[in-house]
């Protein structure tokens, strides 16, 4: 398995509080993702990163923001988190180059009361 | 719009049925194509990829998946079943030089004993 952790696992918190997950990785990669997996959307975009401090919006970007001061850790954070933000959250990295797949965390599962 | 599409939600066969799961694709230009694996409970994983070349890939666990350009889709294919292939299964797509992925709805893939 690729080195990617993610913390806290399992989470449940209240509407409005602030929320942050972290990716830990031990790959060295450049490009880190932050996905959220809902039934019947599969996995949708939140945010990426394709460097130090080098950050950008995906599709559901909402409500989320991320920081990435250094190369293994991509934090995202909730800023007041909403019960339709109860969700799994994966991270993802990936190699330089084209020819890479992204390999993904173990997911961490919010649940926003 | 950029969209990837599943067209099963949920399959049900038996052990050593065929299997065949649809993925259809919108975009532009070059694509590279993917298919992950999601066991209960676990992240994902990824059981094969397509770049370039021979069109008809191969990946672990006895996948095979073909990409037919003409027809936009990515198309996977496993000829006989085990219940441990219960589990489910994503189409992905990219198509830009950031590695992000659009990912179908997922199908749900159940194999009775």
């Amino acid at each position: 398995d690729a080195g990617i952790t993610q913390s806290p696992r399992h989470k449940v918190t209240e509407t409005g509080t602030p929320v942050t997950l972290r990716c830990h990785q031990t790959e060295n990669h450049r490009y880190m993702y932050w996905y959220r997996q809902d039934p019947g959307h599969g996995l949708r975009l939140i945010h990426y990163s394709y460097g130090v401090k080098d950050t950008d919006k995906g599709e559901v970007s909402d409500g989320y923001s991320v920081s990435r001061s250094k190369t293994e850790d991509f934090l995202l954070t909730l800023e007041s988190a909403t019960s339709s933000q109860t969700s799994v959250y994966f991270c993802a990295i990936k190699g330089e180059g084209g020819n890479n797949e992204q390999f993904f965390g173990p997911g961490t599962r919010l649940t926003v009361l | 719009a950029q969209s990837v599409s599943q067209h099963n939600h949920h399959v049900i066969l038996s052990e050593a049925a065929s299997l065949e799961l649809g993925c259809n694709y919108s975009y532009g230009g070059t694509v590279n194509l993917f298919w992950y694996v999601q066991y209960p409970g676990q992240h994902l994983q990824l059981l094969l990829k397509y770049f370039s070349g021979d069109p008809l890939v191969k990946g672990i666990k006895g996948f095979e998946a073909e990409f037919i350009k003409s027809k936009f889709s990515f198309n996977l294919r496993k000829p006989s079943v085990q219940w441990s292939d219960t589990a489910e299964y994503f189409c992905a797509v990219n198509g830009d030089s950031w590695g992000k992925l659009q990912f179908g709805a997922g199908t749900q893939v159940v194999v009775t004993p």
